[in-house]
């Protein structure tokens, strides 16, 4: 079935620093690739999105970049803040889809 | 505008007990989704409602049932409540605009035990 594998689990970086989030995904009819942010206890949302008829987008520190001959996407965190720490899922539906899968998750920590 | 409203947001059961979770939206979405979350494997799929009228199975639907009760209310239900089924229940909703998708507005949560 279709699945997307997220890397690291875990990503500890200094404050100031950048990070990266990588996904695959499976199913190569996927169009749709948003990300999401759940700080501890809350509910997740959705902070960036992608389509495949782009190959990045940018929302002021953080940018989403997707290859769909790979069938990968990253998220990129410039300039990493206290308030960036919490965990963040991809995810990957098909176009006019009703199932969206998320990867397992990324617990980032930004140190002051 | 309250978005996506869950109840209730705290639950204990006994093993064999039943219990209905709610869900509202208020942003005339078509679509709603029921999600739970385990540590370490992500958000996973129990049922959706693709539009009013509609319900169909996601990735892990067994142990549950859902009603689509009107355009702005999914419910989900669990008839005999088993501890594999202590989770993290999140209800969703979405929408699509000229065939494409948009991301989910997720409600608060519901944080379920069964002992």
């Amino acid at each position: 079935g279709e699945n997307v594998e997220q890397h690291p689990s875990t990503l500890s970086v200094q404050e100031g620093d950048s990070a990266v989030i990588k996904c695959t995904y499976s199913d190569s009819a996927s169009n749709y690739f948003p990300w999401y942010k759940q700080e501890l206890g809350k509910r997740p949302q959705l902070i960036i999105d992608i389509r495949s008829n782009v190959g990045e987008k940018k929302d002021q520190r953080i940018a989403v970049t997707l290859n769909k001959t790979a069938k990968h996407f990253s998220l990129h965190i410039t300039e990493t803040q206290p308030e960036d720490s919490a965990v963040y899922f991809c995810a990957a539906s098909r176009a006019g889809g009703f199932k969206t899968i998320f990867g397992a998750g990324t617990r980032l920590f930004v140190k002051a | 505008n309250a978005g996506v409203t869950q109840t209730p947001k705290f639950q204990v059961l006994k093993t064999g007990q039943s219990m209905t979770l709610q869900c509202a939206q208020d942003m005339n979405h078509n679509s709603m989704y029921w999600y739970r979350q385990d540590p370490g494997m992500g958000l996973r799929l129990i049922y959706y409602s693709a539009s009013e009228g509609t319900t169909d199975k996601g990735e892990v639907p067994n142990g549950y049932n859902v009603s689509r009760l009107n355009k702005r209310e999914f419910s989900l239900r669990l008839e005999s409540a088993a501890p594999s089924q202590t989770s993290v229940y999140f209800c969703a909703s979405s929408d699509l605009y000229r065939g494409a998708r948009y991301g989910y507005t997720f409600g608060s949560g519901t944080r379920l035990t069964v002992v």
